[in-house]
């Protein structure tokens, strides 16, 4: 079976600051991947989404960055955080050949930037 | 501007009870409808899609989709306080393989 890890669970950074949250997928090859940010009460926003190995495409100008060094690796960044980059941030993925709203989310990591 | 509204709640119902979750979408082109369950502080989960107009039942949960009026539902009969979560409503995105609207989500209390 297929199971999506993500790290750290929370993390509490000076504005500034980098980031990096790591997710990996294990039990299937080639998945998209995705990386979404949810505010307080608000619905999820898609930051990042891959096709594969390098491809990465942007859903939204910001200071975030990701990178696909391997085929079941996401990796999200910043070099300096900002206030309002405090959030929920969930890793999903999908079956290369499924429909993009069938995604599985990893357990998510709590961000909060003072 | 590509929108997905959904009431915020909380909608309350007892134990028993039939909670009825509506989400209205913009694009008439949509064709792709989920509904994820999001327990607090958890990710979401995908509890069920609908593609084509009338109901989808998969056990206490029937998804209904209306095209004409750009509007989905979700029911969940025999409502139980295991229920209690925020119902999130996603729409894809038309001619994107890869994108989802995302509702803000209603958030559904089942009263023992």
């Amino acid at each position: 079976s297929q199971t999506i890890h993500q790290w750290p669970a929370t993390l509490v950074q000076p504005v500034g600051s980098p980031l990096s949250l790591e997710c990996t997928v294990e039990g299937t090859s080639n998945p998209n991947l995705y990386w979404y940010r949810q505010a307080a009460g608000r619905g999820l926003q898609l930051l990042f989404y891959s096709v594969g190995i390098g491809q990465i495409s942007s859903e939204v100008p910001q200071n975030l960055s990701a990178s696909r060094p391997q085929d079941r690796q996401f990796i999200l960044s910043s070099k300096k955080l900002l206030l309002s980059d405090s959030g929920f941030y969930l890793c999903a993925w999908t079956f290369r050949r499924r429909d993009a709203g069938e995604l599985f989310f990893g357990e998510g990591s709590r961000l909060t930037v003072l | 501007q590509k929108e997905v509204e959904q009431n915020s709640g909380p909608l309350s119902v007892p134990e028993g009870a039939i909670a009825s979750l509506n989400c209205t979408y913009s694009d008439r082109g949509s064709q792709s409808f989920f509904w994820y369950r999001q327990y607090s502080g958890k990710s979401p989960e995908l509890i069920m899609f609908i593609y084509s107009n009338g109901d989808k039942e998969d056990g206490r949960f029937t998804a209904q989709l209306n095209k004409a009026s750009q509007y989905v539902s979700l029911l969940i009969r025999d409502s139980q306080p295991s229920d209690s979560a925020t119902y999130l409503c996603a729409v894809n995105i038309p001619n994107s393989s890869y994108k989802l609207i995302f509702g803000s989500g209603t958030r559904l209390l089942v009263r023992p």
